[in-house]
């Protein structure tokens, strides 16, 4: 199975200022064929289901806001709230969909300073 | 509208069973793979099974492997997961969501509790 870790497990930022959050994952999940990273990034709230924000490593989900980036290929990968608003404190989780069993990584909760 | 409404959450006794079903409306249901994602409480999300559009091909997570069963009626527009010989471990909310390749679309989710 592929391992998913996050890092940090949970981080605290200011308004306004940057969040990252790391994804490692224990073997590549780049495709060479078609040169895509099956790598999604997730949001959840409390009592919410998650959702989507960043497939394919780099492409933002239709409606998400353009201050969530992802970036990253391989093994190592980045999501990046480049401005933090309050509505973004959720719980963030990375998942691999490369191959099955489909893993996630144990989720960042963040916080707002 | 595009949704999934998961279904057939409830208490159960360990060695019980429960049938859960996800209804799904707004998309054509037949066109996409489905799986089922559950999170116990205060904890991560884990993959449990999958099942492709047309039925013909299932994948389990080894923890549920021979005791849970994904299956589809694409005429009812519905998923189900058959869930035998339950554990404590098993208790999680579930979760019914759509694939395109990634899981783009998810239900509100279904709690299972199996306790004594």
């Amino acid at each position: 199975d592929i391992v998913m870790t996050q890092s940090p497990d949970s981080l605290a930022v200011s308004l306004g200022e940057r969040a990252t959050i790391n994804c490692k994952s224990s073997q590549s999940v780049l495709y060479s064929s078609s040169n895509k990273n099956y790598l999604a990034w997730y949001q959840q709230k409390p009592g919410q289901p998650p959702k989507v924000l960043i497939n394919w490593a780099s492409t933002r989900e239709s409606g998400v806001p353009d201050r969530f980036s992802g970036s990253g290929s391989g093994t190592d990968f980045t999501l990046t709230i480049s401005s933090l608003q309050a509505e973004d404190v959720a719980v963030y989780y990375c998942e691999q969909y490369y191959t099955a069993p489909y893993t996630f990584g144990q989720g960042t909760k963040l916080e707002i300073k | 509208e595009v949704q999934l409404v998961e279904s057939g959450g409830g208490l159960v006794q360990p060695g019980g069973s429960l049938r859960l079903s996800c209804a799904v409306s707004g998309f054509t249901f037949s066109s996409y793979w489905v799986h089922w994602v559950r999170q116990a409480p205060g904890k991560g999300l884990v993959w449990v099974a999958r099942i492709s559009n047309d039925a013909r091909t299932t994948t389990y997570a080894d923890s549920v492997k021979g005791r849970f069963t994904i299956s589809r009626d694409n005429a009812k527009n519905t998923l189900y997961l058959q869930m035998n010989s339950l554990r404590v471990e098993d208790t999680a909310v579930y979760f019914c969501t759509r694939a395109s390749g990634y899981f783009d679309l998810w239900g509100r989710g279904t709690l299972v509790t199996v306790s004594a």
